[in-house]
């Protein structure tokens, strides 16, 4: 199997909160971990590339001094909301794959977000 | 960027029908992935692809990685009332290699089964 948790599954907190969001891989090493934004009724947008070892990857429009991603060992990469507000409550996912060539992607559970 | 068109955006079928849904490109892709989503869920992999004109089977599902690889389609044969779902194909593009293997995903197709 190819198993993705993260957690938490849901957080509710306080505008200007800092948030974490971990996502491991549980019987595989990921060298690339993927962070996904998903809004209702949508699919899922691509945030950010974590990469083992080295500095995340984001995509066009995304705050990297917002959201901060670390990716420290090949089976853990956290997700960072800084200074949450309001309009950050989204569903996040993350997902993981297997080193090699167009691995697919294995998705955990999603965290959904919720600032007040 | 690519961009997948996935169609239909949703379908309701009766318990017992069979489903059938698709993903065009105007561009090449060297894999495509079918993944099913539960409502507060993240995707679950259905099916991989990895070849033109590949056809593979999970169970009642098929799905078919079109000849051009600009295309794929996904069929659910008897549908039950657990079908319920959105249904994302997704595809690795040739560029998007390296170490990142970004996926481009379609926008969804809702499936509703009436049982």
């Amino acid at each position: 199997g190819a198993v993705v948790s993260q957690h938490p599954s849901w957080v509710i907190c306080k505008s200007g909160t800092s948030v974490k969001i971990e996502c491991r891989s549980l019987d595989f090493q990921a060298t690339t971990m993927f962070w996904y934004r998903q809004f209702p009724k949508q699919s899922l947008m691509l945030m950010a590339t974590s990469n083992e070892g080295s500095k995340a990857t984001y995509e066009q429009g995304v705050e990297k001094d917002k959201f901060l991603i670390n990716h420290a060992s090949l089976t853990l990469s956290t997700l960072t909301v800084t200074s949450a507000h309001p309009e950050d409550s989204s569903f996040y996912i993350c997902s993981a794959s297997r080193t090699g060539s167009f691995q697919p992607q294995h998705f955990g559970d999603g965290t959904r977000l919720s600032i007040l | 960027g690519q961009q997948l068109n996935q169609s239909p955006q949703s379908m309701f079928i009766q318990e017992g029908e069979d489903v059938s849904m698709n993903c065009t490109s105007s561009s090449i892709f060297n894999t495509w992935l079918w993944y099913k989503q539960d409502p507060g869920e993240g995707p679950v992999l259905l099916i991989a692809l990895y070849k033109a004109g590949e056809l593979t089977s999970n169970g009642r599902l098929t799905a078919q990685f079109g000849i051009t690889r600009k295309d794929s389609f996904l069929n659910i044969s008897a549908s039950i009332p657990s079908d319920v779902g959105i249904y994302f194909c997704a595809g690795h593009a040739p560029n998007s290699g390296g170490s990142n293997y970004k996926l481009t995903f379609g926008k969804g197709t809702l499936l509703t089964v009436n049982p």
